[in-house]
């Protein structure tokens, strides 16, 4: 069952502009949503979480949003470096249990 | 402070061979997770163990896998015997708390089975 979801495989952005990584889930019961980043031959990476009483979070050139009616949540990175090239993956924790999307590769391009 | 460390970082045995994995957590972290992740999938858990009690092991094929953590600190992750559809990387991550948590998980670099 896959109840966290990345439709998007791989995202192409221009140095100094935004990056949008999108990710949609179905459990209402989920407490918190999270970002990790994942560079080749490394594990995961905690970068952001939000929790599901808030609709924002910032941590500085990061910002995760959280629309609950819709089930859906965003990672905006402003400006986009280089060194965000990576894989991020959103995750859903709650209920003693963190599920994964499959991850949506980020491409800054110099 | 160190993070999780995780040996080997690469394993290739053949199909029927059994094979194990060891993970130290973070020190103090009471939390321990074994993730299996399959290339172009994210991480899946496998099991969670607080201190060396199993937490939730309900997506572990037990036919074929176990873990242990004795003492409560580092693990082991068992696969005996090993078919093709296992050739994945295996993760393990540890955490201070338990549940959902907004602090996340800490991870190993992993362990990178191939399965021929």
């Amino acid at each position: 069952d896959q109840q966290v979801k990345q439709n998007s495989p791989s995202l192409s952005v221009q140095e100094g502009r935004i990056s949008i990584l999108n990710c949609d889930y179905t459990n209402s019961m989920f407490d918190y949503f999270l970002w990790y980043k994942k560079y080749p031959a490394e594990g995961p990476t905690f970068l952001i979480s939000i929790s599901s009483i808030k609709d924002k979070n910032e941590d500085g050139r990061f910002t995760v949003f959280l629309n609950k009616s819709a089930k859906h949540l965003s990672l905006h990175i402003v400006p986009s470096q280089p060194g965000d090239s990576a894989v991020y993956f959103c995750a859903a924790s709650g209920n003693n249990d963190m599920r994964f999307g499959a991850g949506t590769r980020l491409t800054v391009k110099p | 402070e160190a993070g999780v460390a995780q040996s080997p970082r690469y394993k290739i045995i053949e199909k029927r061979q059994s094979v194990a994995f060891w993970c130290n957590p973070i020190s103090g972290h009471a939390t321990l997770y074994w993730y299996q992740q399959i290339l172009g999938q994210g991480p899946k858990l496998l099991i969670q163990f607080q201190n060396n009690g199993v937490v939730d092991d309900s997506q572990l094929p037990k036919d074929r896998f176990s873990a242990e953590r004795l003492k409560g600190v580092d693990s082991t992750l068992k696969i005996q015997p090993a078919k093709l559809e296992d050739s994945a990387v295996y993760l393990c991550a540890s955490s201070l708390d338990w549940g959902g948590t907004e602090y996340g998980y800490t991870f190993g670099s992993g362990t990178r089975l191939t399965v021929v």
